[in-house]
């Protein structure tokens, strides 16, 4: 069954730090994975696509890293603002039905 | 910038009534979706449109119904609104495909009394 699980659910850390989100899917066959980022009442927005062949991608102060063997990934966040205080989405597009399948997401608090 | 409105943030109707969601999207977008979004369970997909008056279900898609007469204008219809439909709904539309990034409206969160 594809599915795709976020570690850990929730997460707080005070501002300045950096901080690590993972995901890990079993979705076969593999076509991309994005990360959201979905501020409290808004809509999710796209921080990050990464395909089978790329192992780093970066938007700022996000990187977000692939290993495909492993089917993990992961999204770094440096020097951690107070707007960076949000739930952040991995999402995974499945090739063969042409799926997307959903995180839980993943909630990040950042403390003054 | 690709623009997605929702037509309101917040709504209260009375278990029984028809409700009617409305989005609206500014670039053109071929696709259109609406998620249902609920504390632990993510995002679930309710139904998806690849091009005016076409649907597709989604995962979640008992209870709700869509339309889609204009390429701007993907509705989402509770015919008949039960307590269980109390979420927050997204509305998001992509390019052309499934798989393409999804630009989401801000949300409309229900309340069934």
């Amino acid at each position: 069954k594809n599915q795709v699980e976020q570690s850990p659910q929730s997460l707080i850390i005070l501002e300045g730090k950096n901080c690590t989100l993972q995901c890990n899917y079993t979705v076969s066959p593999f076509s991309n994975l994005r990360w959201y980022k979905q501020d409290t009442g808004r809509g999710p927005v796209s921080l990050t696509i990464m395909t089978f062949s790329e192992n780093t991608k970066s938007n700022g102060r996000y990187t977000a890293t692939l290993d495909a063997d492993t089917k993990q990934s992961s999204l770094h966040i440096t020097a951690s603002q107070l707007s960076d205080s949000a739930s952040y989405i991995c999402v995974v597009s499945e090739d063969r039905d042409d799926k997307i399948i959903f995180g839980k997401g993943t909630r990040l608090h950042i403390l003054p | 910038d690709v623009k997605v409105t929702q037509s309101s943030r917040y709504l209260v109707k009375r278990t029984g009534e028809k409700v009617f969601l409305e989005c609206v999207q500014d670039m053109d977008h071929e696709n259109m979706f609406w998620y249902r979004q609920d504390p632990g369970l993510g995002l679930r997909l309710i139904y998806f449109s690849y091009d005016v008056k076409m649907k597709e279900k989604g995962d979640i898609p008992e209870g709700y119904s869509v339309s889609r007469e204009k390429k701007e204008r993907f509705s989402l219809i509770l015919e008949s609104a039960s307590t269980n439909q109390t979420s927050m709904y997204l509305c998001a539309s992509s390019l052309w495909g499934v798989q393409e990034t999804q630009y989401f409206g801000p949300g409309t969160r229900l309340l069934v009394l």
